[in-house]
């Protein structure tokens, strides 16, 4: 079956760098998504990578390791609006076209 | 634009009734999903569809019936509905030429008694 494992909650403060963590099994691999969910809201599409290295979108990086079946997310420069749950997803093998999204992880900014 | 739209946004069920929620997409999508997101779940995968006429199972979809009539409509239908089935639903869809990004709707907050 699919797989992915990654941190439930993680704090931090307006300013810092954070990162989050995501390591997935699966028996074919077609690239590693990332999510955004602000709370009562829906998902939305932040970061894609399919091969090695690192992704850059402004404030979000997002990095892939294929041979380490390892991929995290990195959030800079964190506003309180950063506050929300990030999730990692790899396409469903057995699914053919869908994601099998991890459980989140909860991402709280103070001040 | 109105991208991915779900109907209703709140619902409240006794055990046993049934329900049809309504995914309506104006992206011309291929591909079009249904989550089930309970706290501390993640997003799991009930039903997909690859196509006008065509759907398939996912992790869990016991309990729950799907109809693709149209390509832009993607229905989820609860025949008996049960505490279980408590949950908020999402409905996503993608683009056949891109296979990096899905679009949700804003959910379906389903309650049942």
């Amino acid at each position: 079956g699919q797989s992915l494992e990654q941190p439930s909650e993680v704090t931090a403060v307006e300013g810092a760098i954070v990162q989050i963590n995501c390591t997935y099994q699966t028996s074919g691999f077609y690239g590693l998504s990332w999510y955004q969910q602000h709370d009562g809201g829906a998902p939305t599409f932040l970061s894609y990578n399919a091969l090695d290295g690192l992704e850059e979108t402004g404030r979000f990086s997002s990095f892939l390791s294929r041979s380490d079946s390892y991929g995290y997310l990195l959030l800079q420069e964190l506003q309180m609006k950063d506050s929300a749950s990030y999730f990692c997803a790899v396409r469903a093998v057995q699914a053919g076209t869908a994601l099998i999204f991890g459980k989140g992880t909860t991402l709280s900014v103070s001040s | 634009n109105a991208g991915v739209t779900q109907t209703p946004k709140f619902r409240v069920l006794k055990t046993g009734q049934s329900m049809t929620l309504l995914c309506a997409q104006d992206m011309n999508h291929e591909y079009m999903y249904w989550y089930r997101q309970d706290p501390g779940m993640g997003l799991r995968l009930i039903h997909y569809s690859v196509g006008e006429g065509t759907t398939a199972k996912g992790e869990v979809p016991d309990g729950y019936n799907v109809s693709r009539l149209k390509k832009q409509n993607f229905l989820l239908g609860l025949e008996s509905a049960a505490p279980s089935q408590t949950s908020v639903y999402f409905c996503a869809s993608r683009d056949s030429l891109d296979n990096k990004k899905l679009f949700f709707g804003s959910g379906t907050q389903l309650s049942v008694l």
